[in-house]
């Protein structure tokens, strides 16, 4: 039982490139979440989804986009990377609504 | 944007000291409010799920207390460890129709052999 795993660990982008992070949990769980984390700032939530085939925006969602084709996976796009989108990114995924998030080792992105 | 604030934002305590820390966040909507515990170089793990006005919640020398009516819950450590060193997060689900857990920026722990 692997919980949730992020590919890849570490990722170094030039401007104006483009990405994909994969985020796959074997817990069965509905939702899943991707979160930004920076220096002096609280995990923020960019997209989150309740199910399968659904996903929808969170707090800082501009220069992102996410689908979720499988339950189990949830991808986060990043389609002309900029230099503002250097962080660390983690997933997480939950059984339901207000019940504990778990999260993955995350993925630390620097866009030069 | 909700606003979720912890305090202290850092502290220092020696082996054996007990300490807590203060989160604090809307009185209204409420739904749930998370502890997590965030070791460096790690992602963070869930200490508690608390849901009810009044609830106490204890794993280990970890306890933690709620109150929905003023808007804050308090996390304990009791005989704190160098093993306890993380930084603990507190997080907010809203009850208005809300899917999105709020952070708030953490309260990091160092304790000091």
């Amino acid at each position: 039982n692997a919980g949730v795993t992020q590919t890849p660990k570490f990722r170094v982008l030039k401007t104006g490139q483009s990405m994909t992070l994969l985020c796959a949990q074997d817990m069965n769980h509905e939702y899943m979440y991707w979160y930004r984390q920076d220096p002096g700032m609280g995990l923020r939530l960019i997209h989150y989804s309740v199910g399968e085939g659904t996903t929808a925006k969170g707090e800082v969602p501009d220069g992102y986009n996410v689908s979720r084709l499988k339950k189990q996976n949830f991808l986060l796009g990043l389609e002309s990377a900029a230099p503002s989108q250097t962080s660390v990114y983690f997933c997480a995924s939950s059984y339901s609504r207000g019940s504990e998030q778990y999260f993955g080792p995350g993925t630390r992105l620097t866009v030069t | 944007i909700l606003n979720v604030e912890q305090s202290p934002q850092s502290l220092h305590v020696q082996e054996g000291d007990s300490t807590n820390f203060t989160c604090s966040f809307p009185s209204s909507n409420f739904y749930a409010l998370h502890w997590y515990r965030w070791e460096t170089a790690k992602s963070p793990e869930a200490l508690f799920v608390m849901t009810l006005n009044g609830d106490e919640k204890k794993k280990g020398r970890i306890s933690a207390t709620l109150n929905t009516k003023e808007g804050y819950s308090y996390l304990y450590i009791k005989g704190s460890q160098p093993e306890d060193s993380a930084t603990y997060l507190c997080a907010f689900y809203s009850g208005a129709g809300s899917y999105q857990l709020t952070f708030g920026k953490g309260t990091k722990l160092s304790v000091i052999p």
